[in-house]
């Protein structure tokens, strides 16, 4: 069962508008959930992330947003760059989700993000 | 290095060999990852060793599989008798310990099995 879902597969966004990746889960007893970039031929590269006790990280162009309710995150990317040009994984862990580790790691199947100078 | 360090970046085998895949974490970094991406998915967790010891091997797919990190350091993802379902890019991740999901990735070996 896939318990981390990104349900697109692409996005195509013109340079300087907002970038918005969508993220579902089904495992309640998650509560860490970060979002990784990775460009080809190159390792996921850690971007953000947000504890459960939070609904919103800021961090420069880059806002992650969390709905328990919903089971739901989103990442924002304002404005958009060329360079923002990858594939983003969203990713969830929970001690109490069967980890052992926080790097214990439930990825979903990644968005590939596209923006047009 | 700098980084994660993953060797062979590229490797190439036939069914029923045996393949050793190698990972040099960031130095000071206790805690290192395997994990297994395949085409159009995410990466997929496959063991966690803290230290010098797998704290969890959940992932490994079946007894095939096996990985060793003897010194606390560089640790080795061993495959017996490969199959065709075993192709796909090995990724190799590390951090400073298990309270954190900031990894730092490795490029990845490619592993195809023929």
């Amino acid at each position: 069962d896939q318990q981390v879902k990104q349900n697109s597969p692409s996005l195509s966004v013109q340079e300087g508008r907002i970038s918005i990746l969508n993220c579902d889960y089904t495992n309640s007893m998650f509560d860490y959930f970060l979002w990784y970039k990775k460009y080809p031929a190159e390792g996921p590269t850690f971007l953000i992330s947000i504890s459960s006790i939070k609904d919103k990280n800021e961090d420069g162009r880059f806002t992650v947003f969390l709905n328990k309710s919903a089971k739901h995150l989103s990442l924002h990317i304002v404005p958009s760059q060329p360079g923002d040009s990858a594939v983003y994984f969203c990713a969830a862990s929970g001690w109490d989700a069967g980890g052992t580790s926080y790097g214990k790691l439930t990825f979903g199947q990644g968005t590939i993000l596209t923006v047009h100078p | 290095g700098a980084g994660v360090s993953q060797t062979p970046s590229n490797k190439v085998t036939e069914k029923g060999k045996y393949v050793e895949l190698r990972c040099d974490p960031i130095s000071g970094h206790t805690a290192l990852y395997w994990y297994r991406q395949s085409l159009g998915q995410g990466p997929e967790f496959l063991i966690y060793f803290q230290g010098t010891g797998a704290a969890d091997d959940s992932g490994l797919p079946n007894d095939r599989f096996f990985a060793v990190r003897p010194e606390g350091s560089v640790s080795t993802l061993k495959i017996q008798r490969t199959e065709r379902g075993d192709s796909a890019v090995y990724l190799c991740a590390s951090s400073s310990g298990p309270r954190t999901g900031e990894l730092f990735f490795g490029e990845g070996s490619r592993l195809t099995v023929l």
